[in-house]
């Protein structure tokens, strides 16, 4: 079976600190790979996209980058956070092509950020 | 620019009874329909995708789709204080591996 692995779990950063959180996928081959940001008490805010390694689309212009240095590992990354930043962020995955049922994301844990 | 709006709640609902869940979506394009739960600070689960017109059963959930009316609901029979929580719609709309999400509804029941 497939499983999704992230860390930390929570963390706290000052502001103007750099950021970098690891999002791992077992059991499966060529996932498509996703980061969400999620603000309290808000929806799903979509920050990028992966869909093979070192393949990377920007949904949301800011301070935040992505890497996929392999096939089923994901990073997200900053150099300097803003408070702005804070957030729960969700790394997820689904099945690269396939019948429209495989559209479907399974989510990670997720990182709680708290940037001081 | 492609939109899922739900009411964002609370619902409130008593033990037992049924939820009723909505959500519309503006792209007439939309191919697939998934709604999603997510307990307080956790991440959210998938508990159901609809793709075809009409009723799809899962045990007591229960996915409605009707692409006339741009509409997915999602129904809880006898609902337990267990299904508190924000229920999450999102929508494939077109071929670019991205959903389309609502904000979430929240879910109260009462026992």
């Amino acid at each position: 079976s497939q499983t999704i692995h992230q860390w930390p779990a929570t963390l706290v950063q000052p502001v103007g600190s750099p950021l970098s959180l690891e999002c791992t996928v077992e059991g499966t081959s060529n996932p498509n790979l996703y980061w969400y940001r999620q603000a309290a008490g808000r929806g799903l805010q979509l920050l990028f996209y992966s869909v093979g390694i070192g393949q990377i689309s920007s949904e949301v212009p800011q301070n935040l980058s992505a890497s996929r240095p392999q096939d089923r590992q994901f990073i997200l990354s900053s150099k300097k956070l803003l408070l702005s930043d804070s957030g729960f962020y969700l790394c997820a995955w689904s099945v690269a092509g396939g019948p429209l049922s495989y559209n479907e994301q399974f989510f990670g844990p997720g990182t709680r950020l708290t940037v001081l | 620019q492609k939109e899922v709006e739900q009411n964002s709640g609370p619902l409130s609902v008593p033990e037992g009874a049924i939820a009723s869940l909505n959500c519309t979506y503006s792209d007439r394009g939309s191919q697939s329909f998934f709604w999603y739960r997510q307990y307080s600070g956790k991440s959210p689960e998938l508990i159901m995708f609809i793709y075809s017109n009409g009723d799809k059963e899962d045990g007591r959930f229960t996915a409605q789709l009707n692409k006339a009316s741009q509409y997915v609901s999602l129904l809880i029979r006898d609902s337990q204080p267990s299904d508190s929580a924000t229920y999450l719609c999102a929508g494939y709309m077109d071929s670019n591996y991205q959903l389309i999400w609502g904000a979430g509804t929240k879910l109260i029941i009462k026992p």
